[in-house]
């Protein structure tokens, strides 16, 4: 079945450690993206992804870095320099042209949740 | 400016009785919009969208939600909650284009036995 994988589940970091979320899709789309989620706030995006290597910076990029080598896989970086990183984490994807071009819905992944120690 | 507002950050209800989850929109554009349902340490799964077709959309496990111009609402609702509907919703607004996504703070549903 085709679908978005996220690993891993949880993750503890100390502070002051960099620490990679994975995310990869099977689902040949073209547009990827990396929210991040509080509680009571909804998801903020933090980058996106419309083609392989290009990414765009979302709303809370500060502290996060991307790539996007592969097609099918859009890794989030988080450094050192994000003050506040314990968060939950959420990869979505989506056909087509992404942010600026495409009104489909978005396929979300199962999460990573960071705790920072 | 463009925005998503739940009207409700929790929504309690009995095993049986009618949901309702409000949302409304502003946007000076024809939006697509959907409702996605986010289960504790899970990701978003999506229950219904509209794209500007018919304004009453059907979704899956028995909800469905109208889109409402003049009054610019997307109000999600089911005739009977079960247990397993338990979980938080997310109004979710994309402007003509795509170019922008916009997520509401999401309501809590609790389904009482």
């Amino acid at each position: 079945d085709g679908g978005i994988t996220q690993s891993p589940k949880y993750l503890f970091r100390k502070e002051g450690q960099n620490v990679t979320l994975s995310c990869e899709q099977n689902l040949n789309h073209d547009a990827m993206y990396w929210y991040r989620q509080d509680p009571g706030q909804g998801l903020r995006l933090i980058y996106y992804s419309q083609i392989v290597n290009d990414f765009q910076k979302g709303d809370i990029a500060e502290g996060y870095s991307v790539s996007r080598e592969k097609k099918e896989s859009f890794p989030l970086t988080v450094t050192s320099a994000q003050k506040n990183p314990t968060a939950f984490y959420l990869c979505a994807s989506r056909r087509g042209g992404g942010e600026g071009a495409n009104t489909g819905e978005l396929f979300f992944g199962e999460g990573s949740r960071l705790t920072v120690l | 400016a463009q925005s998503v507002t739940q009207l409700d950050s929790h929504v309690s209800v009995s095993e049986g009785t009618p949901v309702l989850l409000r949302c409304n929109y502003s946007s000076s554009y024809s939006p697509s919009l959907f409702w996605y349902v986010q289960h504790p340490n899970k990701g978003l799964q999506l229950l219904l969208k509209y794209t500007s077709a018919a304004t009453l959309v059907k979704g899956i496990n028995g909800f469905e939600a109208e889109f409402k111009k003049s009054e610019t609402s997307f109000h999600l609702t089911k005739p009977s909650a079960h247990m397993s509907d338990a979980a938080e919703y997310f109004c979710v607004v994309i402007l003509t284009g795509g170019f922008k996504t916009i997520f509401g703070a999401g309501t809590r549903l609790f389904v009482k036995a």
